[in-house]
């Protein structure tokens, strides 16, 4: 079984411009998650999403959405980028998205100059 | 201003000993833990979980502790293997869809 993919691997954008990033969760896997991940925060939730809906969102600025579509693929998209945006983004896929261990893809690695 | 890092702390182990990592989580109410590894360039991968009505659980090598009368977590690693080098997360979540909450992680260096 496949695991969970994230594209692009890598990007470099500059201030102002904004960004989509891809996720494709594990075959079968109906919630999706997306972490931000610095150095100087650590791993900070962004949102969660199953079927289609956004259930649950943590504390970042309406610059970052996301959403997915029926066949669970989701996206996230950040507008008018900050350099304090560079950061690894992480995607993760799981069955119900209740109480369950996650599986990440190896994520986005996105700088901002 | 100048961002300060988070200062991640760093297990220094010898190859064939035994590792503990600690974890103080913050919420008295969260029912679900779960540590995580992660190796450079990667993403995290789930280790070995534990729920709230468990004081202990053991997995291939590893063994998970939960105190929650101090909010604390300890993932035991036996005979630690260079392998094992990686950063260690311990994660919490309160009852329900996951907004997970993440330590800020430990390092994990095996010397050979």
């Amino acid at each position: 079984k496949a695991g969970v993919t994230q594209t692009p691997r890598y990007l470099i954008k500059t201030r102002g411009q904004q960004v989509t990033l891809s996720c494709s969760p594990i075959s079968g896997h109906r919630s999706v998650s997306w972490y931000q991940q610095t150095p100087g925060q650590g791993l900070q939730f962004l949102f969660e999403y199953f079927s289609e809906t956004q259930r649950n969102k943590g504390n970042f600025p309406g610059r970052f959405s996301g959403r997915q579509f029926s066949n669970s693929r989701s996206e996230m998209n950040v507008s008018t980028l900050e350099l304090g945006d560079s950061a690894l983004y992480l995607c993760a896929s799981s069955l119900s998205g209740t109480d369950e261990k996650l599986f990440f893809g190896s994520g986005t690695q996105l700088s901002v100059l | 201003g100048e961002s300060v890092g988070l200062h991640l702390p760093t297990l220094s182990v010898q190859e064939g000993d035994n590792s503990i990592i600690n974890c103080a989580y913050s919420n008295s109410a969260s029912d679900y833990f779960i540590w995580y590894k992660q190796e450079s360039g990667k993403g995290p991968q789930f280790i070995i979980d534990i729920r709230s009505n468990m004081d202990k659980r053991q997995g291939q090598r590893v063994t998970v502790l939960l105190n929650k009368t101090v909010k604390h977590l300890s993932l035991q690693i036996a005979a630690t293997q260079p392998g094992d080098s990686a950063v260690y997360f311990c994660a919490e979540t309160l009852g329900g869809y996951q907004k997970v909450t993440f330590g800020i992680g430990t390092k994990l260096q095996v010397i050979p």
